[in-house]
């Protein structure tokens, strides 16, 4: 069972800007999958979460209309992208894995990915 | 949302010596909180999900407890390889939020 992201990005303000995430090992349809955020020397921040089975998302009101979370279930693989860029996005991005509770809920993060690194300069 | 409140922000520790750290939530979560360990230069890693239950092939030196607002991680006895930085966070309700760390380090 992993994750695996794609490589570092370097871009320019303005520039738009698409990450991956693939799962391996298991459904993919079966599990959300989360973005989190960590800007350099800071702590996680929680972007939004997608459950590929029925394409729900839900965004942190943070980065609600910042970013688009989507997946592709043909290729198992989550998106978390980006239609102008600034500089403030620079940050080490993660997806994790979490497990369906309760029927419909997500539950707590169990495989993370190992991160895709954002550079925005100009 | 949810104010997830870590303490200390900071520690420091010998190898051997047992740990723990509080996580306190703003409002109710009831048990729906996870634990994390970020390593320099690494994707944080899952140690604890719905509070006190153990992820898989996390061993038994950790554990956690809690319901409601008050929360703990222990660390039974502090090895080398487990000076790393932990976070909690809170899944009972959208958006979810992580506390702001707690670096342990070694004394």
């Amino acid at each position: 069972v992993q994750l695996v992201q794609s490589g570092a990005e370097v871009k320019k303000p303005g520039e738009s800007l698409k990450i991956s995430c693939k799962g391996s090992g298991y459904s993919f349809t079966n599990y959300w999958i989360g973005w989190v955020r960590q800007m350099p020397g800071k702590g996680l921040e929680w972007m939004g979460i997608i459950y590929p089975g029925d394409s729900d998302t839900k965004y942190s009101p943070s980065f609600q209309g910042q970013v688009t979370i989507s997946v592709d279930n043909s290729i198992s693989t989550a998106y978390l992208q980006w239609s102008s860029l600034e500089a403030s996005d620079t940050a080490m991005y993660y997806c994790a894995r979490s497990p369906v509770i309760l029927v419909l809920y997500a539950g707590a993060f169990d495989i993370w990915g190992q991160g895709t690194m954002v550079t925005v300069s100009s | 949302d949810i104010q997830m409140t870590q303490s200390p922000s900071s520690l420091s520790a010998s190898v051997g010596d047992r740990v723990t750290i509080t996580c306190r939530a703003s409002q109710g979560i009831s048990s729906y909180l996870a634990w994390f360990q970020q390593k320099p230069g690494k994707a944080p890693k899952s140690l604890i999900h719905t509070a006190s239950s153990l992820q898989s092939g996390v061993p038994s030196k950790f554990s956690g407890s809690g319901s409601g607002t008050d929360f703990t991680l222990t660390i039974s006895s502090l090895q080398p390889e487990d000076f790393a930085i932990y976070y909690c966070q809170q899944y009972n309700s959208y958006p979810w939020t992580f506390g702001q760390g707690t670096k342990v380090e070694i004394k």
